[in-house]
């Protein structure tokens, strides 16, 4: 089954950092770019960042470009967005996605809170 | 960025009935659009990809159509597993945008 499980969020501080996970499966995931998506309680779905087949490319979107970083391991079949210097606004539900430019699959989301 | 603006927000609608959601672009995105169908508490699913092209493993009662800055969705014969909230989504540049849903209720 082909398939995506995200993890690693949790309650940050303003300011803090966090990693999130995604470990892939069923797919071969070296062949393909990959995604992270976003949605904030009550919004609409945001895109996040995106990843080429290989980690040699990466794009985000401007709401995050310098804070978050976005990251594969094709050894471990795993991607990462790793978030500094979050702000309340960051919080969401984050999902990884496999691409190349239409979304599938998608995981179940990990909660991302950014409180005092 | 492109803004992709759905229409309607919400609509309801009986089982068998022929339904349309039409999604607008700011500008010119050819056919890349694509289609995603989200139940409560569940990942969306990707249903049309490239404006017209269907995902495999969805039903066919589901169609895509349009190009240029107008696109529809069509689900010829609503069946109760459909009841769901649909988004489209652009993907001729990044930001990658998605239009705001349309709820579909029984």
């Amino acid at each position: 089954e082909v398939q995506v499980v995200e993890s690693g969020g949790g309650l940050v501080q303003p300011g803090g950092s966090l990693r999130l996970s995604c470990a892939a499966s069923g797919f071969s995931f070296s062949s393909y770019w990959m995604h992270w998506v976003r949605q904030a309680p009550g919004k609409g779905l945001v895109w996040v960042s995106r990843i080429n087949s290989d980690g040699s490319s990466t794009t985000y979107a401007d709401s995050v470009k310098g804070r978050f970083t976005i990251s594969r391991d094709n050894a471990k079949n795993t991607l990462y967005l790793q978030m500094n210097s979050l702000r309340a606004e960051d919080t969401a539900v984050y999902y990884c996605a496999r691409g190349p430019t239409w979304f599938d699959p998608w995981g179940q989301g990990t909660l991302v809170t950014v409180s005092s | 960025d492109i803004q992709m603006t759905q229409s309607p927000s919400s609509l309801s609608a009986s089982v068998g009935d022929r339904v349309t959601i039409t999604c607008r672009a700011s500008q010119s995105i050819s056919s890349y659009l694509n289609w995603y169908q989200r139940k409560p508490g569940k990942a969306p699913k990707v249903l049309i990809y490239a404006a017209s092209s269907l995902q495999s493993g969805v039903p066919s009662r589901f169609s895509g159509s349009g190009s240029g800055t107008d696109f529809t969705l069509t689900i010829s014969s609503l069946q109760p597993e459909d009841f769901a909230t649909y988004y489209c989504q652009q993907s001729y540049s990044t930001p990658y945008t998605f239009g705001q849903g349309t709820k579909l209720e029984i």
